[in-house]
This record gives structure tokens, sequence and C-alpha cells, in this order.
């Protein structure tokens, strides 16, 4: 089956710096590549995704680039903001027979300090 | 529009006791998975239901757990009995995707178990 790993498992940045942080995934066969983001207490909500057509998303202050070759794909997020704190979660998909289940990275716990 | 429920929000229960979760899917969406998330791993699947019927409980961690649909709505998921490793964190999501599309899942807010 599918593994997704994710790095890194914490990360801290100062408030305007970028945040970067990235997954590899071992399916080739996976073709979707979400992004969740949740924040202590709340529920994940999608914030971005890729499909495997498309080598890079963006979306304001966050972009997600997909390297099919090297099977991973990354979350960038600039000008970071102390609300963009919150644990990310990147997933991958692989498509077929009915099931659409996600396979989740461990998570990066992100704290933008001001 | 209500998002995805789940109750309750957190459990605590002992070892050998039986819980019962519910999840409330957005409505009209025929799609409804569980995962759960154990202290610091990841978020991982249990099973996907497309309407009433399991598409897929490959990752149901074994024989102790059941989840139900009946009618297609709402899902119950009860373990019984309930072990020290069953402590975590189960989501409920929902979604529209149908064919080969895998369409945005909404997750619930989760509920915490805790088993002592």
């Amino acid at each position: 089956g599918e593994n997704v790993e994710q790095h890194p498992s914490t990360l801290s940045v100062q408030e305007g710096d970028s945040a970067v942080i990235k997954c590899t995934y071992s399916d080739s066969a996976s073709n979707y590549f979400p992004w969740y983001k949740q924040e202590l207490g709340k529920r994940p909500q999608l914030i971005i995704d890729i499909r495997s057509n498309v080598g890079e998303k963006k979306d304001q202050r966050i972009a997600v680039t997909l390297n099919k070759t090297a099977k991973h794909f990354s979350l960038h997020i600039t000008e970071t903001q102390p609300e963009d704190s919150a644990v990310y979660f990147c997933a991958a998909s692989i498509p077929g027979a009915g099931s659409y289940q996600l396979t989740f990275g461990k998570g990066t716990k992100l704290s933008v300090i001001p | 529009e209500a998002g995805v429920t789940q109750f309750p929000s957190h459990s605590v229960i002992e070892k050998g006791q039986t819980v019962t979760l519910r999840c409330d899917p957005i409505s009209g969406h025929d799609n409804l998975y569980w995962y759960r998330r154990v202290m610091g791993k990841e978020i991982k699947f249990l099973l996907h239901f497309v309407k009433e019927s399991k598409q897929d409980e490959s990752g149901m961690p074994n024989n102790r757990f059941l989840a139900e649909r009946t009618g297609g709505t709402y899902s119950t998921l009860k373990v019984q009995p309930a072990e020290l490793e069953d402590s975590g964190v189960y989501f409920c999501a929902s979604s529209h995707g149908t064919g080969g599309d895998t369409g945005e899942l909404f997750f619930g807010e989760g509920s915490r178990l805790t088993v002592l």
C-alpha cells in the first residue's frame, strides 16, 4: 500500500519568513495530493490540493509543488503569520476500485513566532 | 450548511468497556470515512462507506471494531471491548466525490477516546 513520509515534524519560523514542509510517497499510482491544516482543537481542513497532471499550484500565500518522478510534493507558505500556526498534514490518494482513501503523513507542527 | 458532526467529543472509559462513536456527515454526501490518529502519529484510514455499503474496511485494526451506516445517513463506530491501544482521536469525514474523482474530504472535529 501507499506510504507517506512527512518532514519536518516540527517547524518554527519568525513571522514574515517562509515555511516549507516536504512529503514523499511510495506508490507511483497516487494522483491526488491534498494538504490539511488542523488548528488546535479544531477539525482538519483542506487548504490546497494538487493533482498529478499539474506541477505547481498557488493560492495567495500558499503553494504546493509536485515532482512525480521523484515522488515528492511540498507545501510552501510565504509571509507567515501567527494564524498560520497549526499542524499541517499532507496526504496521497490512489484512485481505483471505488475506494478513495487518503494516506496521511504524520503531520508537521508549525509555530510562527511574532 | 452544517458540517460533519461527531459525538461525543471526548470519551473516557476503562479497558474492557464498550464505546460507540457517532458521525453525522454533510447532508447529501454518499461517502463517509473513519480515520484514527494515535498520539503523535499519522491519521490512519479505518474504513469507507458509500451510502450504507462498506466500500473498503481494510484499515480496521481488528474485530473489536464495528462500523455501521444503516440507511446511508449517520454512522456509528463501536469498540468492544476497548483496549489501551485504542486511545486516540477518531475522525469522521465525508465527501461528495464519485467515480474516479476524489472529492474534497470534510472532516468532523473528532472524538477523543481515552482508555484507562
